[in-house]
């Protein structure tokens, strides 16, 4: 199986735009998709395939990707989008998911 | 309303056995692959297992394979997680998950609430 590496903590200003990032050999393969996890609560998807939202997601939230490497961005950070965001893709094999560790996001 | 709904959870002795439910409302269940993705506590996601909708394919993460078994009925809607030989590391909430997919890109769409797995003596 391959994994997914993710910073452990970013922190952006409210108002300002912030960019998580998603490392893995598999991503050269197969998009990678998005989930926001707030305390005590399950994951959301907020991004998936190519730069896709979900119904409900607020359109300052994109993703992209180039080589190895997926990213969410926030554009406009809310108080609201304080949360922990984990990326997953597909294995090299394809046939298993790997998550990345997460990255905890603070809105200062 | 789609909704998922896990049950089964609670407090086992390493060594011991429980089986997870997951309930399927508000989407025609038979036509999705299901998953189950567990989370320790205070760490991140692990995928655990992934079932296809007539049951074809069925994948373990290595972590816990040969002791979990993954299953479903489609006719009562409804995901299984046979979990034998339990072990303190396995201690974790365990959601159920759809997969979706469409037009070249798949994600984990719908979520439950989860159930959590205790494994201490």
């Amino acid at each position: 199986s391959s994994e997914l590496t993710q910073d452990p903590a970013v922190s952006v200003a409210l108002g300002q735009t912030v960019r998580i990032t998603c490392q893995g050999d598999s991503l050269r393969s197969y998009y990678a998709s998005w989930y926001q996890q707030k305390p005590g609560q399950a994951p959301v998807l907020v991004i998936y395939g190519k730069n896709n939202r979900p119904s409900g997601i607020p359109d300052r939230f994109s993703g992209s990707s180039s080589g190895n490497t997926a990213s969410l961005t926030i554009t406009g950070a809310q108080a609201e989008d304080e949360a922990d965001y984990y990326c997953n893709s597909r294995d090299s094999s394809g046939n298993l998911w790997v998550f990345g560790g997460g990255t905890k996001l603070t809105v200062l | 309303e789609v909704q998922l709904v896990e049950s089964g959870g609670g407090l086992v002795k390493p060594g011991g056995s429980l089986r997870l439910s997951c309930a399927a409302s508000g989407f025609t269940f038979s036509s999705y692959s299901m998953n189950w993705v567990r989370q320790a506590p205070g760490k991140g996601l692990e995928w655990v297992s992934s079932i296809s909708s007539s049951s074809s394919y069925i994948y373990y993460a290595d972590s816990v394979k040969g002791r979990f078994t993954i299953s479903r009925d489609n006719a009562k809607n409804s995901l299984y997680l046979q979990m034998n030989s339990l072990r303190a590391e396995d201690t974790a909430v365990y959601y159920c998950a759809r997969w979706w997919y469409q037009q070249g890109a798949d994600a984990f769409d719908i979520w439950g609430q989860g159930t959590m797995v205790t494994v201490s003596s």
